[in-house]
């Protein structure tokens, strides 16, 4: 079975720092899709970031980029540059069969 | 619509109770999902809609948890006999075709759900 663990259940940032959210999954797949969604005290859930795991380039979009090590089974996420309108819980996904398996989250603090 | 809608938006009710829980996908999708968060924790898939079949529901929890699509859009997940545990936030997502494991799934706002 497909795992995902967040071990950083809180973080915190200056703003206009960098910060960065740790990941790891288990799978014995080989091609795979993994996700940072962000949620905001509305619930509902933004997708962040999307990594293809057959592309060794890591994702970038914007502000938000990717640290992913295959080989070692990890999928950081790094938000440059901390805006308040950041601040949420950040969860890590995995992508297996149409169906999204979710880390437990880390709720990210943005220090003004 | 503009998004995926969730009704309602909080429901409370008692131990033993009959609720549904209703979702409306965007327009043109044919995909939806619904997943469970408890408290604390990251959602967990429940059920997985292709048109107005369910493609996979290896996640209801048990017999007392049902999902119907009758004409593949609006969805309501439907839970009998409810228990304190069943208290949670129960999201829903569309996508528009189900197929592409990179096709993004769109969450509603959810409904929590409390049962006293």
């Amino acid at each position: 079975a497909q795992t995902v663990t967040q071990s950083q259940p809180e973080m915190s940032v200056q703003e206009a720092e960098t910060v960065t959210l740790s990941c790891t999954y288990d799978t014995s797949e080989s091609d795979y899709y993994l996700f940072w969604y962000k949620q905001p005290p509305s619930r509902q859930m933004i997708l962040v970031i999307r990594q293809e795991a057959y592309k060794q380039q890591n994702a970038t979009e914007n502000r938000f980029s990717v640290n992913f090590q295959k080989a070692a089974k990890s999928f950081s996420l790094k938000i440059s540059d901390s805006q308040l309108g950041d601040a949420a819980m950040y969860f890590c996904a995995y992508m297996a069969a149409q169906k999204l398996v979710f880390g437990q989250g880390t709720r990210l603090t943005i220090n003004p | 619509g503009a998004g995926v809608s969730q009704t309602p938006s909080n429901k409370v009710t008692e131990k033993g109770k009959y609720v549904e829980l209703r979702c409306d996908p965007i327009s043109g999708h044919t995909a939806l999902y619904w997943y469970r968060q408890s408290l604390g924790q990251g959602p967990e898939f429940l059920i997985y809609f292709q048109g107005t079949g369910a493609a996979d529901d290896s996640g209801l929890p048990n017999d007392r948890f049902f999902a119907v699509r009758p004409e593949g859009s609006v969805s309501t997940l439907k839970i009998q006999r409810t228990e304190r545990g069943d208290s949670a936030v129960y999201l829903c997502a569309s996508s528009l075709t189900g197929t592409g494991e990179l096709e993004t799934q769109y969450f509603g706002p959810g409904t929590r759900l409390l049962v006293l």
